[in-house]
């Protein structure tokens, strides 16, 4: 089993729709949970953390973690053709690693 | 400010020959990270240097790869030799030690072929 496991996609969306990005991990230890965005040929670029059960918004992003499942989700409401790209769900594992998912490649449809 | 800086941005090689890869982090950052990105095993840590010293190789995948950090400004990630499986685009990263975990800067990366 992965560390830290995503579905690859890809994950087609209709422009103005919820797209759904899902995480599950498998170190019970982790209390930090990051996604990543990831242009194609470009470098991941940080946009959600979460360090606490529950939901965080920030704009039209919501990230929801469950520790007890070990779950992590990013919410994308309303979304836009700009939001097509690589989602990389990223887990703390202590001492200045970060492990990430395979990614889940987003296309948003006009 | 200039962000974290690598060369060459893509290199092309031959089985067998000698990679070396260049990254400048941002001045004043204490941790290098480097990464290799890949489409079967996506984004792994290969190694990470504090300070100029390396803390942990864990992710280094074989005795082939050896990376360097000979002052603050300025690492290196060799391979030698090159082999086909080695073909992936290699990040480097940095961050302040005042900075979380998850505040890495990351580098425009190094699109790696090998032939």
């Amino acid at each position: 089993q992965k560390e830290v496991e995503q579905n690859s996609g890809p994950l087609s969306v209709p422009e103005g729709a919820i797209a759904s990005l899902n995480c599950t991990y498998s170190d019970r230890v982790s209390q930090s949970f990051f996604w990543y965005r990831q242009y194609s040929g470009k470098s991941p670029e940080l946009i959600m953390s979460i360090y606490s059960n529950g939901d965080k918004e920030d704009g039209r992003f919501t990230a929801q973690l469950n520790k007890a499942s070990q779950y992590v989700s990013l919410l994308i409401r309303d979304s836009q053709p700009s939001d097509s790209a690589t989602y990389l769900c990223a887990v703390d594992r202590g001492a200045q690693k970060l492990v990430f998912g395979q990614g889940t490649r987003l296309t948003i449809n006009p | 400010d200039a962000g974290v800086i690598q060369s060459p941005r893509h290199e092309v090689t031959e089985m067998g020959q000698e990679v070396t890869l260049r990254c400048k982090p941002i001045s004043g950052h204490d941790y290098l990270f480097w990464y290799r990105q890949t489409m079967m095993r996506g984004l792994e840590l290969l190694i990470y240097f504090n300070n100029n010293v390396p803390i942990d190789d864990s992710g280094m995948p074989e005795d082939r790869f050896s990376a360097k950090m000979p002052n603050a400004s300025f690492s290196t990630l060799k391979i030698q030799p090159s082999e086909p499986r080695d073909s992936a685009v290699y990040f480097c990263a940095s961050r302040p030690s005042t900075a979380s975990t998850d505040t890495q800067y990351f580098g425009p990366g190094t699109r790696l072929t090998v032939l």
